[in-house]
């Protein structure tokens, strides 16, 4: 199995932009999680979602910020507009059954807002 | 408030010897304990867990030890090698209310050859 995959691995945007991460998982795992990595918080959950759909999304730090899975083999999230404080790293994990216990993470994306 | 806290954030130890990495929490409700290595540019990877109704899990070199009285748990490194230097994340959930993990911020292991 490849692994989690994400995409880009490294993406430098304006501020003001639309920027929309991507995420495949492991195939058979049931559970998606999207994290953000940053010096200050460390690693953060953002949303996760159960067969496709999502389940807390409590992590998501505003409205510009948003998730979606249409099927078990994909999900993205999209920032709009995109500002600076948004530059860190995003990973996507996932894992089997519904908690997260034992998940395995993408590469991550590095986004830069400038 | 931060409910998982590594207070290391960085930590040198020589080739060979023991590497102790230190984690303390405060939800006396979480119930299984996990920690992660990250190299650089790359996505964490789990290493070793532990369930609450257990003191110690051992894999290999590596071995976590859980003192719930105390809402602290270590994972010790014997012997470390230079290819354990990484990011270490340790992580706590409510598996039983399918809660979402929390994560520490990491201690940075560096081990010197």
């Amino acid at each position: 199995d490849a692994g989690v995959i994400q995409s880009p691995r490294h993406e430098v945007t304006e501020m003001g932009q639309e920027v929309t991460l991507r995420c495949k998982p492991i195939s058979g795992h049931n559970s998606l999680f999207w994290y953000r990595q940053t010096m200050m918080r460390g690693l953060e959950l953002l949303i996760y979602f159960n067969n496709n759909v999502p389940i807390d999304d409590s992590g998501m730090p505003e409205d510009r910020f948003s998730a979606k899975m249409p099927n078990a083999s994909f999900s993205t999230l999209k920032i709009q507009p995109s500002e600076p404080r948004d530059s860190a790293v995003y990973f996507c994990a996932s894992s089997r059954g519904r908690v997260n216990t034992e998940a395995f993470f993408g590469q991550g994306t590095r986004l830069t807002v400038v | 408030d931060q409910q998982v806290k590594q207070n290391s954030p960085s930590l040198s130890v020589q080739e060979g010897r023991i590497s102790i990495l230190n984690c303390d929490y405060t939800n006396s409700m979480f119930d299984y304990f996990l920690w992660y290595k990250k190299y650089p540019a790359e996505g964490p990877t789990f290493l070793i867990s532990i369930s609450s109704i257990k003191d110690k899990n051992e894999d290999g070199r590596f071995t976590v030890f859980l003192n719930k009285s105390a809402k602290h748990l270590s994972l010790h490194i014997v012997p470390s090698q230079p290819g354990d230097s990484a990011v270490y994340f340790c992580a706590a959930l409510r598996r039983t209310s399918y809660d979402k993990v929390i994560f520490g911020p990491g201690t940075s292991l560096s081990v010197i050859p």
